[in-house]
């Protein structure tokens, strides 16, 4: 079994902050994903990270995949309220673990206040 | 393109009662997955479907719970005699192949008293 491992499980910010949230694991990832879910709702897909070592911007939002592919960072730049939510990461693992279907970690709860 | 639709969105039943949730998926999508999540965690994986054959079941699903998709269409996951550990948020998702992103529906929140 796969240990995924999110830090840190809850953020509570000012508006304007800039965060930094972890996705570790002892496993190599084939590709890797990040969710963001409100209360309520199902997780929506913020981007897919493919490459050891790709850096992908979305908006404030900058998403990089370790050079071994076993994890994975996202920054948010100057966050605000919007950006409350819970961030999940869920990767494919092709060696060793379960095929054809992701893997999420428990996430990151990120409040953040006006 | 109308999205991943759960039916119902709330669910209250008493223990032993059997239910069934139901998922339409997004029509071009042939991958169907259905997640649980307990408050304070991630989903986790219950089954997934690639058209009308159900590829995969997590150890999760017990033999009271089990999943369709007879037509490669829509989805229905019936849980029998339910128990108030099987309280949970039941999310259903859909990709066109597991490379691609999945898109999540609102998920049916199962509350057992």
């Amino acid at each position: 079994t796969q240990l995924l491992e999110q830090s840190p499980q809850f953020l509570s910010i000012q508006e304007g902050e800039n965060l930094t949230v972890y996705c570790n694991s002892s496993s190599v990832f084939s590709s890797l994903q990040w969710y963001r879910q409100e209360p309520g709702e199902g997780p929506v897909l913020l981007v897919t990270v493919v490459t050891g070592g790709e850096v992908k911007k979305l908006k404030r939002l900058t998403f990089q995949f370790g050079d071994a592919r076993k994890d994975s960072s996202l920054h948010i730049t100057a966050a605000q309220p919007g950006d409350t939510g819970l961030y999940l990461c869920a990767p494919y693992s092709y060696y060793g673990g379960s095929q054809g279907n992701l893997i999420f970690g428990k996430g990151t709860k990120l409040s953040v206040k006006p | 393109d109308t999205g991943v639709s759960q039916d119902p969105r709330h669910k209250i039943t008493k223990r032993g009662q059997n239910v069934t949730f139901r998922c339409d998926p997004i029509s071009e999508h042939n991958r169907l997955y259905w997640y649980r999540q307990t408050l304070g965690q991630g989903p986790e994986f219950l089954t997934y479907f690639q058209n009308e054959a159900q590829l995969e079941k997590s150890r999760l699903l017990s033999d009271r719970f089990s999943a369709e998709r007879p037509k490669g269409s829509f989805s229905t996951l019936e849980i029998q005699r339910t128990e108030q550990g099987d309280s949970a948020m039941y999310l259903c998702a859909s990709s066109r192949e597991e490379s691609y992103g999945y898109t999540f529906g609102s998920g049916t929140r199962l509350t057992v008293v």
